[in-house]
């Protein structure tokens, strides 16, 4: 499989719930990244790794935690969230971070409803 | 602040030509990308300037002009497929990207 493989696609929880959404990437790219997307809203950088090391933290909450165990996956923990972040969450990876020309594929990301 | 600002939605005729304008304020500018995302699914790369002037890529050009924080992308011989999100984004100078809030084109038969 290629290209960037995010799932669940849909994931609806309670407030008080534990879940995780994965990424995959098979490009062989080093960064990867999680993003917010919500409606008419610009994309919001959550969390940055290269080279599984976490190179940035877009002051998230807590509830959101990161984990990147190989340079081809990628987590986002899930706990005691708010409404507030339902969202579209997109994971993309790129070859390099901090460099030009830095085009990302991103996955077609997981449909987060919190009730 | 940063700020990048395009129309949230914009509708043309099949088969007709449509430009979608980006302009930005940012710390700095590394390069300018557009993407493009059908409902439902996953924003996928289209172009990218960082010179001034035209790039052409079949039916689609984007054009840059770096003085006055300015790019369009001009989608000509409209399909329906072409119906989609356009997301503009600029790498300012920490080659941080920059998102607009995306432009949503509508194309009617």
């Amino acid at each position: 499989e290629t290209g960037v493989t995010q799932t669940p696609r849909h994931l609806v929880m309670g407030m008080t719930n534990k879940k995780s959404l994965k990424c995959e990437q098979h490009l062989g790219h080093n960064a990867m990244y999680w993003y917010k997307q919500s409606a008419k809203k610009p994309l919001e950088l959550m969390f940055v790794y290269s080279l599984e090391e976490r190179v940035e933290n877009n002051s998230v909450p807590s509830r959101f935690s990161p984990e990147c165990p190989n340079s081809s996956h990628l987590f986002l923990h899930l706990h005691t969230l708010q409404p507030e972040d339902s969202a579209l969450y997109l994971c993309a990876s790129s070859q390099e971070v901090g460099t030009g020309a830095n085009v990302l594929t991103f996955g077609a990301g997981s449909r987060l409803t919190v009730l | 602040g940063q700020n990048i600002d395009q129309p949230t939605e914009m509708t043309a005729t099949e088969g007709a030509i449509v430009q979608i304008n980006c302009t930005y304020q940012t710390s700095g500018f590394n390069g300018l990308f557009w993407y493009q995302q059908h409902a439902g699914e996953a924003p996928t790369f289209l172009s990218y300037n960082v010179l001034d002037g035209l790039e052409e890529k079949g039916r689609f050009s984007s054009f840059l002009s770096r003085s006055k924080g300015y790019s369009y992308l001009l989608l000509k011989e409209l399909q329906m497929k072409d119906s989609a999100s356009y997301l503009c984004a600029v790498e300012d100078s920490n080659y941080q990207l920059i998102w607009g809030a995306g432009t949503k084109l509508i194309i009617k038969p």
